[in-house]
Parts: C-alpha cells; structure tokens; sequence
C-alpha cells in the first residue's frame, strides 16, 4: 500500500492564480481531511469527508472547496490564491469514528 | 468548547536524560487521545493512542503516555532520551461520534549532545 499520497510537494503561486492539491488514498478509508499547518498553531482543519459526495467544513475553510466523487480521492482547491495560505497542507485518512489518522507527506505553498 | 493544550512551545533535554510532555485537554466526555511526531519536513507519524481502558499506554520508540481524568491530561514520557528523537511533537484529540480532530499547538523537542 502507498498510504496516502499528496501531490505536489512544493508549489509556489501568484496571488490571485487558482490551484488545486491532490491527495489519494489506498486503504479504503471513508474518512479523509485537510489540514494546514503554520508556525506556532498545529494543526487547523480545513474541510473533511466522511465519505463519498458528503464533505463538510472545518475550522478555517474559507478560500478553499472540496469535493469528494470517489473513495480514494479528496481534492483540495484553492479559488484565488492569498498570501495567507502559505502554508504546509496535510491531507489524512482514516476508518470512521475517532480512530486514528495517517498522514500524507504535505504540500508546501507559497503564495506570493 | 473542546481544546488539547500542549503548556510547553519548546523543550531542550540532554541525550539519555528522561522526558515528559505536557498535554491538558477539555472535553465534555472522555475523548480519544492521540500523540504524533513530526521530523522536519515530514509527515505526522502516530506513537500511540489512547481509547479506553489501561490508562497507560505503550507507543513506538520507546514512549509511553499515562492518561489522567482528574487533571485532564495526556502526559507523554521516555525514560530516556536519543538524539534522533529530536522532533516537533503534537497531541490530539477526538470523540466518538465526531470526525473532527484537535490539535495541540505542539511541543519542538531538542536533544542536546
């Protein structure tokens, strides 16, 4: 099993310009979610999926849309890129109900 | 509302002395807790978890953590340290019934030689 996979690893884009962040699992998870990662705040939730076509925010969604057509894939897409999302996105999966979570490897975006 | 506080930003250890790590939590019920490690520039990777039960619980690398419901605390501990331990350290929290995970603001450990 890959686990799960982001793509890609770095990106940097102008403000304004429009992205999406693959993330894929291979564990037959339902539940998948995005994190972002900054200095000195851990972990914040973007936006997650309890299974296929069922997604729902986080804590900071703002700026960012999901959508989750098959089990294995939870696309994270940024409208119009802001400097505040810099940032070291994480995507994570896991089996239903509080049990733990693996990790994809990150994205790190830098918007200018 | 719910919270996981990790009270310590940074903390500096010498190679082979023991180690804890702070995490308090505030749920209505007992949650599932969660300790993960972060190398730089990876990944977050699970050392243990706590669900029910015996209340200390045993990870990977050597770490265990003792969970507490009179303080509401998640203490994670090594009784002694290795220079590859060196990392940034997160607790976390959820409940059953719920898919939202907490984070901790983290812990960055560093092992003097």
């Amino acid at each position: 099993n890959a686990g799960v996979t982001q793509t890609p690893k770095f990106q940097v884009l102008k403000t304004g310009q429009s992205m999406t962040l693959q993330c894929a699992q291979d564990m037959n998870h339902e539940y998948m979610s995005w994190y972002r990662q900054d200095p000195g705040m851990g972990l914040r939730l973007i936006h997650y999926s309890v299974g296929a076509g069922i997604t729902d925010q986080g804590e900071v969604p703002n700026g960012y849309n999901v959508s989750r057509s098959t089990t294995e894939d939870f696309p994270l897409r940024l409208l119009s890129a802001a400097p505040s999302q810099t940032s070291v996105y994480f995507c994570a999966s896991s089996y239903p109900r509080g049990v733990e979570q693996f990790f994809g490897p990150g994205t790190r975006l830098t918007v200018l | 509302a719910q919270s996981v506080t990790q009270p310590d930003i940074h903390i500096t250890v010498s190679e082979g002395a023991s180690l804890e790590l702070r995490c308090n939590y505030s749920y209505g019920a007992t949650p599932y807790l969660f300790w993960y490690v972060q190398s730089p520039g990876q990944g977050l990777q699970l050392l243990l978890k706590y669900f029910s039960g015996d209340t200390l619980v045993q990870g990977i690398k050597g770490f265990e953590a003792e969970f507490k419901r009179s303080q509401s605390s998640f203490n994670l501990r090594k009784p002694s340290v290795h220079w590859s331990d060196a990392a940034e350290y997160f607790c976390a929290g959820g409940t059953s019934g719920t898919y939202k995970y907490i984070f901790g603001t983290g812990t960055r450990l560093k092992v003097l030689a």
